[in-house]
């Protein structure tokens, strides 16, 4: 069975720092994806991670996977206000794509 | 741009009474998913439908559950006799075609059973 933890599970940033988001899997996934979620709102796609060594980036937020340790990353570089929300990473199971979710960071980024 | 649907936004009702949650996918998307997040816990993977049937589902998705499609574009979550503890908000997502492709996830339904 697929487990996913993320660490840390809150996170508080200053602007302009850096910092990464840790996420581990327990057995084999083939994709592993990162979703954002403001309060109270949807889950909106960031990054799906599709093979080992795999790394894309998107303005200030970077993303990495290596499938041999089952860890990805989440760089976010300079941090500003607007990038606080509570980020989750998830593991696919099931030959559907069905997502299995860490239990999020939720990132405040203070002036 | 497309994307997924729910209605209501926001649903209560009594324990033991009939639930009909509602979404609708994006057109041209072929796997439709159910998930559900308690408040301020994670987001949970309840059940998969493609090709008209139920794909996968987790222990969650009991007897009490079920999905539907009734016409081209309306996909349905239908929870019989609800519990307190099936309070939550509940994402409908769809994807082109599954595990390649990123899943695009509706605005949600929070229920609320008192």
């Amino acid at each position: 069975e697929l487990k996913v933890e993320q660490n840390p599970l809150f996170l508080s940033m200053q602007e302009g720092k850096n910092y990464t988001i840790y996420c581990n899997y327990s057995t084999t996934s083939d994709r592993l994806y990162w979703y954002r979620q403001d309060p109270g709102k949807s889950l909106e796609s960031l990054f799906v991670l599709l093979s080992n060594g795999a790394v894309k980036q998107e303005g200030r937020l970077m993303a990495s996977l290596d499938t041999k340790a089952r860890l990805s990353t989440l760089h976010i570089t300079a941090a500003v206000h607007d990038l606080s929300a509570t980020y989750f990473c998830a593991g696919t199971t099931g030959s559907q794509g069905n997502l299995i979710f860490g239990k999020g960071t939720k990132l405040s980024v203070k002036p | 741009e497309p994307e997924v649907t729910q209605t209501p936004s926001h649903q209560v009702t009594q324990m033991g009474q009939e639930v009909i949650l509602r979404c609708v996918p994006i057109s041209n998307h072929l796997y439709f998913y159910w998930y559900r997040q308690i408040l301020g816990q994670k987001v949970e993977f309840l059940v998969s439908f493609y090709n008209n049937e139920i794909s996968e589902k987790s222990e969650i998705f009991d007897d009490q559950f079920s999905v539907e499609r009734p016409d081209g574009s309306n996909f349905t979550l239908k929870i019989r006799s609800t519990k307190l503890e099936d309070s939550a908000m509940y994402f409908c997502a769809s994807s082109e075609r599954g595990l390649q492709f990123k899943q695009f996830f509706g605005p949600g339904t929070r229920l609320t059973v008192l």
